[in-house]
């Protein structure tokens, strides 16, 4: 199985920053990389798909970057609904694999 | 506007089973494919399989395999999914979720979640 680890775990940060978080991979993934956004109680919802496609409606502050093991979703400037738990997920092999999460929460 | 809407909370006895259904709308259900991901209490998201229902093969995770059934009727849209041999750590929102195929695989629409409670 492809191993996905993101980093940090969790984080707390202040209106209008910058946050980044990371993903990494137990192989190499190519751009087969999604992430989501997980609010409390609510299921999850797709943000960026193939490392850096941001999925129709999704505000153009948050942004993806990476390819083979290594990558990136940055939030350009917090909004105080983007408080919530973010997953990293590779759709290159079966099974597929969620990272473990990392929750951004208010400073 | 593609919905996937699930069948209500279950509470199950260990070593019973539990069949979650999957009713999409608003979409082609035939040329997408349909997951099963679960979470756990306070924790994170499991891919447990999934379906193709224009071919109708169902693949899951290896460690669900001997315990997972997935399906999918194409005449009413809908996808289940069967856990037998239910134990306490299988308590957990199951969600299915529709995934575009290619080029590249991602979870576009997710369900809104049947809480599973496994309880002596």
């Amino acid at each position: 199985d492809i191993q996905m680890t993101q980093s940090p775990s969790s984080l707390s940060a202040s209106v209008g920053d910058r946050v980044t978080i990371t993903c990494r991979a137990s192989q190499s993934i190519s751009n087969y990389l999604n992430w989501y956004q997980q609010k409390r109680g609510k299921a999850p919802e797709l943000l960026i798909y193939a490392a850096s496609s941001l999925q129709s409606g999704v505000p153009s502050r948050f942004s993806g970057s990476g390819s083979g093991t290594d990558f990136t979703l940055t939030i350009s400037s917090l909004q105080p609904e983007d408080f919530a738990t973010y997953y990293c997920q590779q759709s290159y092999g079966t099974p597929r694999t969620f990272g473990q999460g990392t929750k951004v929460e208010i400073k | 506007q593609v919905q996937l809407v699930q069948s209500g909370a279950e509470v199950k006895k260990p070593g019973s089973s539990v069949k979650v259904s999957c009713k999409a709308s608003g979409g082609t259900f035939s040329s997408h494919a349909i997951s099963w991901v679960r979470q756990a209490p306070g924790q994170g998201l499991e891919w447990m399989g999934g379906i193709i229902p224009l071919f109708g093969s169902a693949n899951s995770a290896q460690r669900f395999q001997a315990r997972v059934t997935i399906t999918a009727d194409e005449s009413t849209s809908t996808a289940y999914m069967e856990l037998s041999s239910l134990r306490s750590e299988d308590t957990a929102v199951y969600y299915c979720v529709r995934a575009v195929i290619a080029p590249i695989p991602y979870f576009d629409y997710w369900g809104q979640g049947t809480l599973v409670t496994v309880s002596s």
